[in-house]
């Protein structure tokens, strides 16, 4: 079955703690983002990635590494979370140009 | 900033009825495409059309597209409950790396009532 897939789905952590949360497309697509969506202000996009080591800043990435070592993960890294960084998370890919597949989201909670 | 703006940010209308949500935005774009997102779930895509389209059908959908005023339109004709949701747009926007800068809009949350 096509699908992105995102891990873990829910974490709750504290300040300065380092995380990582994963994301894979099995579709073999180039593309791949992320976006945070918190309320009242829709969904911004942090980081997006064209190809292998090809990544490049979206609107909000302050706080957030990326890093595309392979064509299907696209790893989302909070070196420092802060209370600030609590959202909802999405991945997403596709073929460069055309529609976005997202995964299902992780919900973050920085205490 | 935000450039994809939509209009109405709620809509609430009876099954059987036509349902309309407006984007507008800023700069130029490749392409412009509609999401639907159930409850804090993952967005589901809709439409994507490009920027030399003019009107493109779904089923149900119809998405147009004006670039000579920056707005967009998603029609869902003949709603049902099931189409209760949150509707997004958001533009690929043309720039230095041509694609990839996507920029959504706030959303617009469509309830049908039964």
């Amino acid at each position: 079955e096509a699908q992105v897939t995102q891990n873990p789905r829910y974490l709750i952590t504290v300040t300065g703690k380092k995380l990582t949360v994963t994301c894979s497309q099995n579709m073999n697509h180039e593309y791949m983002s992320w976006y945070r969506q918190d309320p009242g202000l829709g969904l911004r996009q942090i980081y997006y990635s064209m190809n292998v080591e090809v990544t490049d800043k979206g609107d909000v990435p302050e706080g957030y590494k990326v890093s595309r070592k392979e064509k299907r993960n696209f790893p989302l890294i909070l070196e420092s979370p802060s209370p600030n960084q609590t959202s909802l998370y999405f991945c997403a890919s596709s073929y460069i140009g055309n529609e976005q597949f997202f995964g299902p989201g992780t919900r973050l909670t920085v205490l | 900033s935000q450039q994809g703006e939509e209009d109405p940010q709620a809509l609430s209308i009876q099954e059987g009825e036509n349902a309309t949500m407006n984007c507008s935005y800023k700069t130029s774009i490749n392409n412009l495409q509609w999401y639907r997102q159930n409850s804090g779930r993952g967005l589901v895509h809709l439409i994507l059309i490009r920027s030399n389209e003019r009107e493109k059908h779904s089923g149900r959908l119809r998405v147009t597209l004006d670039t000579s005023k920056k707005s967009s339109s998603l029609l869902i004709t003949a709603s049902r409950a099931a189409d209760t949701a949150s509707y997004f747009c958001a533009t690929d926007n043309a720039g230095g790396t041509s694609y990839g800068k996507l920029t959504f809009g706030q959303g617009t949350i469509l309830t049908v009532h039964p």
